[in-house]
């Protein structure tokens, strides 16, 4: 059982588009939304998070926006580059609960062509 | 990469023989974990380690134990490897949502 649901799968742009990646969520314990991204060979590594009580957050390109009451959170990756093409992962936290876990969505591959 | 280490890198070996893969970290994080990375299902938790001889299981955690015997080191045991247990591997530490990887470790059983 899955409890963060990403999509889609993959997906292709072009260079300065706007891939979007959507992520559901069950689970109203979960306090903190990071994502991941990873490139081919390496292992993930932390893009950036908000906490749900923020609509939207901007690092640079990125944007996660957030909608608490659909529990729906997604990134936007703005004027894409094919430095962007990676695998980027959606997550879900629990601080307070026991080890600190994340959960992981399925994945989306991103693919930015010149 | 928060001084993780992991080994081997890259492992092929024989369904029913028993596989341990290391991670070693340098930074003393109390949090150790360990994924699996398979198409489609992103990172599931196998096990994970909140101090020295602590540990707990994750979603996915029959056929593997773990041990920590020292803070630094978090080993991956594979009891008897099964060929639904080809994957790649990754150690991580951290705290909450933040987590710091390790490069992986591609295992293949045969």
């Amino acid at each position: 059982q899955q409890q963060v649901k990403q999509s889609p799968q993959s997906l292709i742009v072009q260079k300065g588009g706007i891939p979007i990646i959507n992520c559901a969520y069950e689970n109203t314990a979960f306090d903190y939304f990071p994502w991941y991204q990873q490139f081919p060979g390496k292992g993930p590594a932390l893009l950036i998070a908000i906490r749900p009580d923020v609509s939207e957050k901007k690092e640079g390109r990125f944007t996660i926006s957030f909608n608490k009451s659909a529990k729906q959170f997604s990134l936007h990756i703005m004027d894409s580059q094919p430095g962007d093409s990676a695998t980027y992962f959606c997550a879900a936290s629990r601080p307070k609960a026991a080890g600190n876990k994340l959960t992981f969505g399925g994945g989306t591959r991103v693919l930015v062509k010149p | 990469d928060a001084g993780i280490t992991q080994s081997p890198r890259h492992k092929v070996t024989e369904t029913g023989t028993p596989v341990t893969l290391r991670c070693h970290q340098t930074e003393n994080h109390r949090y150790m974990y360990w994924y699996r990375q398979d198409p489609g299902h992103g990172l599931r938790l196998i096990h994970y380690s909140y101090g020295v001889k602590d540990t707990d299981k994750g979603e996915v955690s029959d056929g593997y134990s773990v041990s920590r015997s020292k803070t630094e080191d978090f080993l991956l045991t594979l009891e008897s490897a099964t060929s639904s247990q080809t994957s790649v591997y990754f150690c991580a530490v951290g705290w909450g949502f933040e987590a710091f990887f390790g490069q992986g470790t591609r295992l293949t059983v045969v």
